[in-house]
């Protein structure tokens, strides 16, 4: 069994500054991919980022970016110049990337609040 | 982006009624798509998974007979909440895969509310 860690229910941060959100993640599996989704208020989910876990080099997509540390199994997001658009729940998740199952399991989230 | 579309987006029913919930892959085919349930402050709970044209697989705990779902088209798949009670009332979202691709598309949700 998989499982995904979010040890933060809620972090805060003042806008413009820096935000890092923790994940850990225990899989048997050695080829995996993690991602990083965003719920805002209106409950959509969003796709932050994605890494693969074959891949050494760290995910970044604009002001996002993860530190991957694939023998600590730690998958941690990184917000930068966080922006009020950026206050929603983030859940982490974990793919096992064998066979055809393409089941997500989640993190129970970490609230990111943005102050002005 | 590929976009789902999921609706209704809020439903609320009388206790015992069934209630369905479409999912719509609008611009891709999905061959597989997805069914969570979310509680208040709480993660996605995978409930089942879906293939076009093959039965769903559900998760452990998740009864079949009452959450129905049908994937009769590549772009299409329903879920039935058969004889629904209070403890149903949650937050249900669907995703859906394109085939060969790694990414998930999620639709908005439904709120549901059982009377």
């Amino acid at each position: 069994a998989q499982t995904v860690t979010q040890s933060q229910p809620e972090m805060s941060v003042q806008e413009a500054e820096t935000v890092t959100l923790s994940c850990t993640y225990d899989t048997s599996e050695s080829d995996y991919y993690l991602f990083w989704y965003k719920q805002p208020p209106s409950r959509q989910m969003i796709l932050v980022i994605r890494q693969e876990a074959y891949k050494q080099q760290n995910a970044t997509e604009n002001r996002f970016s993860v530190n991957f540390q694939k023998a600590a199994k730690s998958f941690s997001l990184k917000i930068s110049d966080s922006q009020l658009g950026d206050a929603a729940m983030y859940f982490c998740a974990l793919r096992n990337s064998g066979g055809s199952n393409y089941k997500l399991t989640f993190g129970k989230g970490t609230l990111l609040t943005v102050n002005p | 982006g590929a976009v789902v579309s999921q609706h209704p987006s809020r439903v609320i029913c009388k206790s015992g009624t069934s209630v369905k919930i479409e999912c719509r892959s609008l611009d891709f085919q999905a061959t597989t798509m997805f069914w969570y349930r979310q509680f208040p402050k709480q993660s996605l709970m995978l409930m089942a998974t879906s293939n076009e044209g093959s039965k769903a697989t559900y998760e452990q705990g998740v009864e079949k007979d009452k959450f129905l779902i049908n994937h009769a088209s590549l772009t299409l798949s329903t879920l039935t909440v058969t004889s629904a009670h209070p403890e149903d009332s949650s937050f249900y979202i669907c995703s859906a895969r394109q085939g060969g691709d790694e990414k998930l598309f999620f639709g908005s949700g439904t709120q549901l509310s059982v009377l």
